[in-house]
């Protein structure tokens, strides 16, 4: 089945300077990845998700680039600010269906 | 438009007792996942369960184990309790299944289950 690996686990910027978050998937089949935002105590909420035929989706400071020769995917934040604050989930999916496999997730904290 | 549900928000059992875990989606979904959040683990798939059916399963042993109801309601029973399954549990729903997949998914806040 598939395997989705995510680095780092943690991750501290500081506010205004930007964050990236890496994902390998094992199954060169999936062909959907959503990244997930999970705050402390809330439920997770997709924030963007990109399909296997584009290369990069951008929507304001979130970006998602995907290079399929290569298996991974990459979340691009921006100009951090303290509400970025949370544990990012990236996940593939693989055919029909959304069962997603998710990464272990990278806490990231932006400091004042 | 009401979000998933679930209940019971907590749920405190001992070891060898059986939980019932049970989440609504949100009206016009017909899918259900469930997913069990243990510290550390991020997020593993348990059950999905579409039109009634049981669609694909994760690598949990068999007391793990659920339905879907008519109105596309879900439950997930855990039989024979250990105390390694104490996790959150998180429920999401979707539209039908796309013929090449993706779609988001909507959580519920999840049931936090802790076995003593």
């Amino acid at each position: 089945g598939e395997n989705v690996e995510q680095h780092p686990s943690t991750l501290s910027v500081q506010e205004g300077d930007s964050a990236v978050i890496k994902c390998t998937y094992s199954d060169s089949a999936s062909n959907y990845f959503p990244w997930y935002k999970q705050e402390l105590g809330k439920r997770p909420q997709l924030i963007i998700d990109i399909r296997s035929n584009v290369g990069e989706k951008k929507d304001q400071r979130i970006a998602v680039t995907l290079n399929k020769t290569a298996k991974h995917f990459s979340l691009h934040i921006t100009e951090t600010q303290p509400e970025d604050s949370a544990v990012y989930f990236c996940a593939a999916a693989t055919g029909g269906g959304n069962k997603l496999t998710f990464g272990t997730g990278t806490q990231l904290k932006v400091e004042l | 438009e009401a979000g998933v549900t679930q209940s019971p928000t907590h749920l405190i059992k001992t070891r060898g007792q059986q939980a019932t875990l049970r989440c609504s989606p949100i009206s016009g979904h017909t899918s259900v996942y469930w997913y069990q959040q243990a510290l550390g683990l991020g997020l593993q798939f348990l059950l999905w369960y579409d039109e009634g059916e049981e669609r694909n399963r994760g690598n949990f042993p068999p007391r793990f184990s659920g339905r879907q109801f008519p109105n596309y309601s879900s439950e997930l029973n855990v039989n024979a309790l250990e105390l390694e399954d104490s996790a959150l549990y998180l429920c999401a729903s979707s539209f039908a299944p796309r013929p090449l997949g993706g779609g988001e998914l909507f959580f519920g806040e999840g049931s936090r289950l802790t076995v003593l």
